[in-house]
Formats: structure tokens, C-alpha cells, sequence
């Protein structure tokens, strides 16, 4: 079955440096990608929508120049934090909306998550 | 307002019973989908059960069904025979067709099923 595979699945960094995230999907063409924040005990959040070929569109409140989303390829979305704070620590998910060639009545694909600890 | 309201912050439910997990939704777009995903510690999201907007049958996978309300935009999801691994993180969400079919979410209810 299609899959979305996300890395890493953690990671510790230096408060001020950038972290990349990598969504791809496996065996699929995905021309949107949604990224979400979940924070500790918290419900997931929808941060932005990654477009293959175009702008990612931010959900409000999102900071477009920290979060800096690109969808390089039909198979591959990267968030990246940028200049990356204890406050940004958190649990990111991707997820694949649709599977192309399997109709809109379907599950949505998630990646594994990557949980992302700045010190 | 919320779109995806899940009342039971926590739930505690001895092994063997049903239990029923509530969800309501707020939506004017006739195209929509409903989800229900399982969140272990881990973090991964685990689909359980879809349903949508034009389904005239309510949906069901094996131990999990999905009571649709649709005058009422119910969608609880129903645990037949809880077991000990059913604990976890238990998540509602909705795709709207006119809203980029993006995916919101409840704020989840923590199911612990006790021995």
C-alpha cells in the first residue's frame, strides 16, 4: 500500500541552527503534502500545505520564514525549521491527502513523525 | 468555532467492554469526510475508519464502527471488545472537498482500556 516515510524521526539541536525534515512518498505521486505541529498532549495542528511545482500556502499564524516548506518533486516535501528555538520543540507529521488513482474516499497517509527536541 | 469537537478528554474502560468515543463536526460543504485515527506513544497515526458525506451505510473495520449521525453531524466511533492494546490517543477528523480536502482534527481523547 502507498506509504509516506518521514525523517528523521528525531532529533536534538542547538537552539539557533535549522533542522530539515523529509517527507516522501513511497510508491505514490504526491502533488500536496500537509505538515503538522503537535505539541505535547495536544491535538495536531495543520502548519501549512506543500504544492509540487508552487508556493507553499501557510495556515494563519504560521511564520512563512521559519517554517520553510518546499515540495521539490512529486515525491518529496521538506519542512525546514529555521533558526530553530526550545519553543519550536515539538512533533511534526506529514501527511498525504489523497492516493492518486484511488478516489478522494480514502485514508490520508502520514509520515512516522519527526519529534524535534532544540536545547 | 470548532470544526471537530471531541468532548471526553480521557476515558477509562475495563477490558472486554464497548466503548464509544464521541465526535461532532461543523460543516456547510455537502462533499466531506470523516476519520478516525488511533496515536499510540509513538506518535505514528494509525487509520482506523473512514466514512463520507454521501455513505448511505454507516462504516466498519472488524472491531471499530462508525455510528454516522449525519442530521445530527455525529460521528462516534464505536470499540466492540476493548483490549489492552486499544490504549491510546483516539483522534476525529474532517476533509472538506471545497477546503483543499485538508484534514482537521479534534482534540483527541486518551482511552485506557484497565485489566
Amino acid at each position: 500500500g502507498a506509504v509516506v516515510s518521514q525523517h528523521p524521526s528525531w532529533v536534538i539541536c542547538k537552539s539557533g541552527t535549522s533542522v530539515k525534515i523529509e517527507c516522501r512518498s513511497l510508491d505514490f505521486q504526491a502533488t500536496t503534502m500537509f505538515w503538522y505541529r503537535q505539541f505535547p498532549k495536544q491535538s495536531l495542528m495543520l502548519m501549512a500545505t506543500s504544492n509540487e511545482g508552487s508556493k507553499a500556502t501557510y495556515e494563519q499564524g504560521v511564520e512563512k520564514d521559519k517554517f520553510l516548506i518546499n515540495h521539490a518533486s512529486l515525491t518529496l516535501s521538506t519542512l525546514t525549521v529555521t533558526s530553530a528555538h526550545p519553543e519550536d520543540s515539538s512533533f511534526y507529521i506529514c501527511s498525504a491527502p489523497v492516493v492518486p488513482g484511488q478516489g478522494s474516499d480514502t485514508e490520508a497517509f502520514f509520515g512516522q513523525g519527526t519529534r524535534l527536541t532544540v536545547v | 468555532a470548532q470544526k471537530i469537537t471531541q468532548t471526553q478528554p480521557g476515558m477509562f474502560v475495563q477490558e472486554k467492554e464497548a466503548v464509544t468515543l464521541d465526535c461532532t463536526y461543523d460543516t456547510s460543504d455537502p462533499s466531506y469526510g470523516l476519520f478516525w485515527y488511533k496515536q499510540p506513544s509513538s506518535g505514528e497515526m494509525i487509520f482506523l475508519i473512514y466514512q463520507g458525506s454521501y455513505d448511505q451505510q454507516n462504516a466498519t473495520e472488524g472491531r471499530y464502527s462508525l455510528n454516522f449521525q449525519k442530521a445530527r453531524k455525529s460521528a462516534n466511533l464505536v470499540i466492540s471488545a476493548s483490549q489492552l492494546g486499544d490504549s491510546a490517543m483516539y483522534f476525529c477528523a474532517m476533509r472538506e472537498e471545497r477546503r483543499d480536502d485538508k484534514i482537521i482534527f479534534g482534540k483527541g481523547t486518551r482511552l485506557h482500556i484497565l485489566p
